[in-house]
């Protein structure tokens, strides 16, 4: 069975820091993805990941996929309070359609 | 990419009854998927809605407690039955344009409450 965790669960940051956000998963997988929900609101897709090595840039956030390891991260760079989100990456089981989503990330940014 | 609307938006619903939720997308989609958020929680799948063909569902879903119909390629409905304070959740639909990454979009959701 296929399970997806993320850590941290939480995080504050201050703005004009950088972190990282780890999506790990339990067995193999070519498929990728992250999101991003607003309070309130529903996904907004961010990123797809298809490959191992893959990254991605758009704006702030980086995502890059290591299928080896069966990790993904999300790089945030120089947050902005505009970030503050839940964000989730989700995994694409091998041959299937589903997705299982990981628990989330809640991410505040503080001025 | 695809929109998508859902019907009701919210609803305050009393325990034992039955609430029916619609799923719209402005294009024709081979997958259309439903998904439950409990407060504060993730995304759980409760089933996948193929049109021509009877809805797949997740371990710990069943059907006759959500009755999921697809009619054409752009339509979709869960209906959430007899319910209990449990069901409280948003109620996602998803739609899978059937590329060759699955990629999903979202619809607003359906914000659920039953008393």
């Amino acid at each position: 069975e296929l399970k997806v965790e993320q850590n941290p669960l939480f995080l504050s940051m201050q703005e004009g820091k950088n972190y990282t956000i780890y999506c790990n998963y339990s067995t193999t997988s070519d498929r990728l993805y992250w999101y991003r929900q607003d309070p309130g609101k529903s996904l907004e897709s961010l990123f797809v990941l298809l490959s191992n090595g893959a990254v991605k840039q758009e704006g702030r956030l980086m995502a890059s996929l290591d299928t080896k390891a069966r990790l993904s991260t999300l790089h945030i760079t120089a947050a902005v309070h505009d970030l503050s989100a839940t964000y989730f990456c989700a995994v694409g089981p091998l041959g299937g359609q589903n997705f299982v989503f990981g628990p989330g990330t809640r991410l505040s940014v503080l001025p | 990419s695809a929109v998508i609307s859902q019907k009701p938006s919210r609803d305050i619903c009393q325990r034992g009854t039955s609430l029916t939720i619609q799923c719209q997308v402005d294009s024709q989609v081979t997958m259309m998927f439903w998904y439950r958020q409990q407060p504060g929680q993730s995304l759980t799948l409760i089933a996948t809605a193929n049109q021509g063909s009877e809805a797949t569902y997740e371990s710990g879903f069943v059907i006759d407690k959500f009755p999921i119909s697809r009619p054409n390629l752009t339509f979709s409905t869960l209906t959430v039955s007899n319910m209990s304070p449990e069901d409280s959740s948003i109620y996602l639909c998803s739609v899978s344009p059937g590329t060759s990454f699955y990629e999903q979009y979202f619809g607003p959701g359906t914000r659920l409450t039953v008393t």
